[in-house]
């Protein structure tokens, strides 16, 4: 059975970089088409869709944090990570990393639980 | 990118139907049958409910149906129950390759 889990700090200082990452069991991220993806959650907000990475280690972000963000993998340890650079408490948030049900699919469907982010010195 | 509509908020009462709406534009709803519908619980992460605008994954309720007409999805809910109550997002995929999810929806059973 897939499993994600994200891991990382829980606090970092404003203006420096948010680093998590996301372990992957039950699957192997570099012998399968999919998508992996980060979405993060301010409180009490809704969602927001931070970028994904495709196994061939082509990735898209959303354009709000293009320049601020780098997602990449980790084949030899079946993980995938996020970097987002410059934070400020705007980037307070859960953070999830996700993949889809199938091949070539973007929509999430298997999420983590969550890691809280808070940003604050 | 703009985040898809939702209404903030729906109510119904145990056995009711509901149905949550998520307009986008030709650029994502509307021009993919890529959406997704999202239930998420209170401190939980979300769990998929809906894919493809009308495929439930293995294991959700027929009681959740989806559906698109243009650029609207919509997320019907029979037999109101009172664990359905729960925060609902839709997401979509984009000409510009990208995700966008709408605002969310609280759903309130009364």
């Amino acid at each position: 059975q897939l499993q994600l889990q994200e891991s990382g700090p829980g606090l970092v200082k404003p203006s420096e970089t948010l680093s998590l990452t996301c372990t992957v069991s039950g699957g192997s991220i570099s012998r399968s088409s999919f998508y992996w993806g980060w979405i993060r959650q301010p409180p009490g907000k809704g969602l927001e869709w931070i970028g994904t990475i495709y196994y061939s280690r082509n990735a898209y972000y959303n354009p709000s944090l293009k320049s601020r963000v780098s997602i990449s993998l980790d084949t030899s340890k079946n993980q995938f990570s996020l970097e987002l650079s410059s934070v400020t408490a705007a980037d307070t948030a859960v953070y999830y990393c996700a993949r889809p049900l199938r091949y070539f699919d973007w929509l999430p469907a298997y999420w983590g639980q969550g890691v809280l982010v808070t940003v604050s010195s | 990118q703009s985040a898809l509509t939702q209404p903030a908020s729906v109510s119904g009462s145990p056995g009711q139907s509901i149905t949550v709406s998520c307009t986008g534009t030709s650029s994502d709803v509307g021009g993919y049958n890529s959406v997704s519908w999202y239930q998420q619980h209170t401190g939980k992460a979300p769990q998929l409910m809906i894919y493809d605008v009308s495929n439930r994954p293995s294991g959700i309720s027929n009681r959740f149906t989806g559906s698109k007409s243009g650029n609207t999805a919509s997320l019907t809910i029979s037999g109101l129950q009172a664990e359905d109550e729960a925060d609902y997002y839709c997401s979509s995929y984009t000409t510009t390759s990208t995700l966008v999810f709408g605002g969310g929806t609280k759903l309130t059973v009364l």
